[in-house]
């Protein structure tokens, strides 16, 4: 199947700084990306949805100022949270679609913010 | 109401036995459903896609009722391995790709 990876796996930062996340599609090109979070024992939430070559979708509630996505090649989507806070530790991962509308998922990036 | 509805569990059986878990869906547009497993602290991994004409993969089966909004997965002969919690998933249609919406997942434990 499809491989999307991401990086870093895990990160710990200080509150009021910036994490950038990477998602990758290593085996095929993907236009669109999807972003999700996932709170402990709750189930995934989706975030925005990455558009290569324009801006993102994002989901009600979700602050698009706080959470900055740029979709910069046709492999390549990064989320990046900026002045993280510890309500923001959380498992955020990503996902591209395959071509049945089923998603191949990266596997999660571990954000603690202290 | 949740647009997707899952037991959470937890279901606590024994190797050998037979474990059935159910999924509403509240939009009627919904065009695809999945089941996924996710393992605790991993991401979610296809485990078959869902069709009206019911499908079977070894030992699971899936099944959809597009006209009550309800999605079924039959595990059958349960193994130690088949301990993860369970994602109904609806795909919605936005755009090009459609969008998915997750249920809050069924826990399964199986015990030797």
């Amino acid at each position: 199947g499809a491989v999307v990876s991401q990086h870093p796996s895990w990160v710990i930062c200080k509150s009021g700084t910036s994490v950038k996340i990477e998602c990758r599609s290593l085996d095929f090109q993907a236009t669109t990306m999807f972003w999700y979070r996932q709170f402990p024992k709750k189930s995934l939430m989706l975030m925005a949805t990455s558009n290569e070559g324009s801006k993102a979708t994002y989901e009600q509630g979700v602050e698009k100022d706080k959470f900055l996505i740029n979709h910069a090649s046709l492999t390549l989507s990064t989320l990046t949270v900026t002045s993280a806070h510890p309500e923001d530790s959380s498992f955020y991962i990503c996902s591209a679609p395959g071509r049945f509308y089923e998603q191949y998922f990266g596997p999660g990036t571990r954000l603690t913010v202290t | 109401r949740k647009e997707v509805e899952q037991d959470p569990g937890p279901f606590n059986v024994p190797e050998g036995a037979t474990v059935a878990f159910n999924c509403t869906y509240s939009n009627s547009a919904s065009q695809s459903f999945f089941w996924y497993r996710q393992d605790c602290r991993k991401e979610p991994k296809l485990l078959m896609s869902v069709y009206s004409s019911g499908n079977e993969d070894g030992r699971f089966t899936a099944q959809l009722n597009r006209a009550s909004q309800y999605i079924s997965l039959l595990i059958r002969d349960s193994k130690l391995s088949d301990s993860a919690t369970y994602l109904c998933v609806v795909n919605i249609l936005s755009g090009n790709t459609g969008k998915l919406i997750f249920g809050q997942g069924t826990t399964l434990q199986v015990k030797p």
